[in-house]
C-alpha cells in the first residue's frame, strides 16, 4: 500500500465544472504539497499547506491533519487546467517526499 | 530571479554511453534534490545534496549513478553506461533550507528527459 493515495487516477470534466481531487496519506506529516505537471512535463508547486485551507485564483486546497486527508478543488475549470496533479507528503527527515501517483485531469471545452 | 534551471531538457544516449544532467538551483538555495519519473510511474526520490555534500542518497541505484553539488557550478547527476531502463524524466528541485518539515516550499525544475536507444 502506498503511503500516499490519490483519487481519482483519471478525470475528465467539461469546461466550467467544479473539480475535486483527493489525497489520503498514512504517514504522520506536518505539511502536504500539491504539485502540477503539465504536458511537456514541468512541475510546479501549487500549494504547501499544514492546516485549514489555501486559495490561489481558482484553486483551493484543504487539509485535515487529524483525518490525514487533503483535497484540491478547481472552480470553473478550464482546458488549460488539464494536467497531472500530484500530492506529496514530506518524509520525516524532510529530505524526501512520498508522492501520490497523480491524477490526470482533462478539461474538455 | 530565475527558477531552477535544468539542462539539457532532452538527451538521447546510446546504451553504454554516459549521461550528465545539470541543475542550477534558484538563487540563494543551497539544497538540491533529484527525482526520477519513470514512464507511467510517479516521482521517486534519488538524492539530496547540499553544497559539496551528499546528505541522503538512499534513492540512488547502487551502481552507475552518482551526483555532486560542487562549491561552484551546478549540481550534476551522472549516469554511466546507460541502459534502456534509465530512460526517464529526471527532475531537480531546490530549497533554501532543508526539506519541508518547517514549511519550506520546494521549487522544481522543468526536468531533463533522457532517452536511451
Amino acid at each position: 500500500k502506498n503511503e500516499v493515495e490519490q483519487s481519482p487516477q483519471n478525470l475528465t470534466a467539461q469546461e466550467g465544472e467544479f473539480i475535486t481531487i483527493n489525497c489520503s496519506y498514512s504517514v504522520g506529516i506536518s505539511a502536504l504539497h500539491w504539485l502540477q505537471q503539465h504536458p511537456g512535463g514541468g512541475i510546479v508547486s501549487l500549494f504547501m499547506l499544514s492546516s485549514g485551507k489555501k486559495k490561489h485564483g481558482r484553486l483551493i486546497a484543504t487539509i485535515n491533519i487529524q483525518e490525514k486527508h487533503s483535497s484540491l478543488h478547481i472552480t470553473a475549470s478550464h482546458p488549460r487546467d488539464s494536467a497531472v496533479y500530484i500530492c506529496a507528503a514530506p518524509r520525516d527527515t524532510g529530505n524526501q517526499f512520498y508522492f501520490g501517483t497523480g491524477t490526470s485531469l482533462t478539461v474538455i471545452p | 530571479n530565475a527558477g531552477v534551471m535544468q539542462n539539457p531538457r532532452h538527451l538521447v544516449r546510446r546504451r553504454g554511453q554516459e549521461a550528465r544532467l545539470r541543475c542550477s538551483p534558484m538563487k540563494g538555495h543551497s539544497h538540491v534534490y533529484w527525482y526520477r519519473q519513470l514512464p507511467e510511474e510517479g516521482l521517486k526520490f534519488m538524492v539530496y545534496l547540499q553544497k559539496e555534500n551528499i546528505i541522503d542518497e538512499s534513492g540512488m541505484p547502487k551502481e552507475r549513478f552518482s551526483a555532486e553539488f560542487p562549491k561552484e557550478g551546478p549540481s550534476i547527476l551522472r549516469i554511466q553506461q546507460v541502459v534502456r531502463g534509465d530512460s526517464a524524466a529526471y527532475f531537480c528541485a531546490s530549497s533554501p533550507r532543508q526539506g519541508s518539515i518547517s514549511g519550506n516550499t520546494i521549487y522544481f525544475g522543468e526536468g531533463s528527459w533522457l532517452t536511451v536507444v
